[in-house]
């Protein structure tokens, strides 16, 4: 069964702590997203990895850090710079040479 | 950076009726307009998408068109059903620098049986 795994669906963590969001793929893709969805806005896109030890920065990589030690792994850490962690984070991939992009189910973090 | 805007951000339609969602891009170089569905707790669908090269694509009772002169796309859903109550998002992409994907705000479409 081939897709795209996000684990934990629902997490909460207390404020200062650094919280790692899990985002697993088996669809071969080469590049894998991650994204930070807010109520009554867009997806907004945190960062992004073409390949295997290498990512970049998108909009609001402010508060985050990311590695991408196997071609099917990114995980997200939130850390206690962040100022603003409560939110939907979404993980996507797509295929080298294609234009699509596909989501997970989504982790819910909350923090209080 | 490229901005996109969605308009409406809720809409509500019988069913059987046409749906219509519209978005606009400022990139003029933006060449990739896909469309996500997204129920309620999940992650965004592709359900259609088109390049810069088309002006219009359809697939059953979805439908996209692009006016790149006026920097506008739509989707068109005919003969709506319940099931297609939803939040549905555009975004633009300059495919080749990164594939960055930028979204719209949303819209929430309720089909009202």
């Amino acid at each position: 069964d081939g897709g795209i795994t996000q684990s934990p669906k629902y997490l909460f963590r207390k404020e200062g702590q650094n919280v790692t969001l899990s985002c697993e793929q088996n669809l071969n893709h080469d590049a894998m997203y991650w994204y930070r969805q807010d109520p009554g806005q867009g997806l907004r896109l945190i960062y992004y990895s073409q390949i295997v030890n290498d990512f970049q920065k998108g909009d609001i990589a402010e508060g985050y850090s990311v590695s991408r030690e196997k071609k099917e792994s990114f995980p997200l850490t939130v850390t206690s710079a962040q100022k603003n962690p409560t939110a939907f984070y979404l993980c996507a991939s797509s295929a080298q040479g294609r234009y699509e992009q596909y989501f997970g189910p989504g982790t819910r973090l909350t923090v209080t | 950076g490229e901005n996109v805007e969605q308009h409406p951000s809720t809409l509500s339609v019988q069913e059987g009726d046409s749906a219509v969602i519209k978005c606009t891009y400022s990139d003029s170089a933006s060449n990739y307009f896909p469309w996500y569905k997204q129920e309620l707790g999940k992650g965004p669908q592709l359900i259609i998408d088109i390049r810069s090269n088309v002006g219009e694509k359809k697939d059953q009772r979805i439908a996209v068109t692009l006016n790149k002169t006026a920097k506008h796309f739509s989707l068109h859903i005919t003969e709506t059903q319940p099931e297609d109550s939803a939040v549905y998002f555009c975004a633009a992409s300059k495919v080749g620098t990164g594939n960055q994907f930028y979204f719209g705000t949303g819209t929430s479409l309720t089909v009202i049986p």
